[in-house]
């Protein structure tokens, strides 16, 4: 199937400070690219659903200048924690979809681990 | 929209019995069903799917899973538990005559004793 990666695998930062995470599609171009937390034991909460070249879509208590994100180009969108506290501490997961008239599916990345010191 | 639920938060099982992990869902349209499953501090990993066809659809590792349309479920399961299925599942839903949205259960631990 098709590969999604995630950079960092895991990060450690002191609050305040912000972080950069990349999702990239490795040999595919994907549609749309989705943010998800996950928070102990729970199940994934979508962030933000982004396209290639326009504005992410933002879910409802989601605040768009805390997690910005850039979807660039069809294989790489990148979600920054702007001044992270520990409570953003979490474990992030970005998904890549392709979508056509006869296809339409989702590729998750391996996640990232962020600890908010 | 659509959603989905898993009732039982752990399912434990002894090595060599039949897993089974329990999925219903609700969508106004027709559903696409699936079922991943996650290893700690890992993403997501695909095990199967329903979009149309057979009832009983195989997937990876010997699991399969069952869409049962009356009942509004998509039960997981495997014939013969190993104790390296322990892991996180999730169920999710997406409706096609909706926001064509993934909407995940909140997950099942599954404990495979030895």
């Amino acid at each position: 199937g098709a590969v999604v990666s995630q950079h960092p695998s895991r990060v450690i930062c002191k609050s305040g400070t912000s972080v950069k995470i990349e999702c990239r599609s490795l040999d595919f171009q994907a549609t749309t690219m989705f943010w998800y937390r996950q928070f102990p034991k729970q199940s994934l909460m979508l962030m933000a659903t982004s396209n290639e070249g326009s504005k992410a879509t933002y879910e409802q208590g989601v605040e768009k200048d805390k997690f910005l994100i850039n979807h660039a180009s069809l294989t790489l969108s990148t979600l920054t924690v702007t001044s992270a506290h520990p409570e953003d501490s979490s474990f992030y997961i970005c998904s890549a979809r392709v979508l056509t008239s006869s296809y339409n599916e989702q590729f998750f990345g391996p996640g990232t681990r962020l600890t908010v010191l | 929209a659509q959603s989905v639920a898993q009732p039982e938060d752990q399912v434990n099982v002894a090595e060599g019995n039949p897993l089974t992990v329990k999925c219903t869902y609700s969508v106004s349209g027709n559903p696409y069903l699936f079922w991943y499953v996650q290893y700690p501090n890992r993403g997501l990993q695909f095990l199967l799917k329903y979009i149309t066809g057979d009832n009983l659809v195989k997937g990876s590792y010997g699991f399969e899973a069952e869409f049962n349309k009356s009942q509004t479920s998509f039960h997981l399961k495997k014939p013969s538990a190993l104790v390296s299925d322990s892991a996180l599942y999730f169920c999710a839903v997406r409706d096609m005559r909706g926001n064509n949205r993934l909407a995940f259960g909140k997950g099942n631990q599954v404990v495979v004793i030895p």
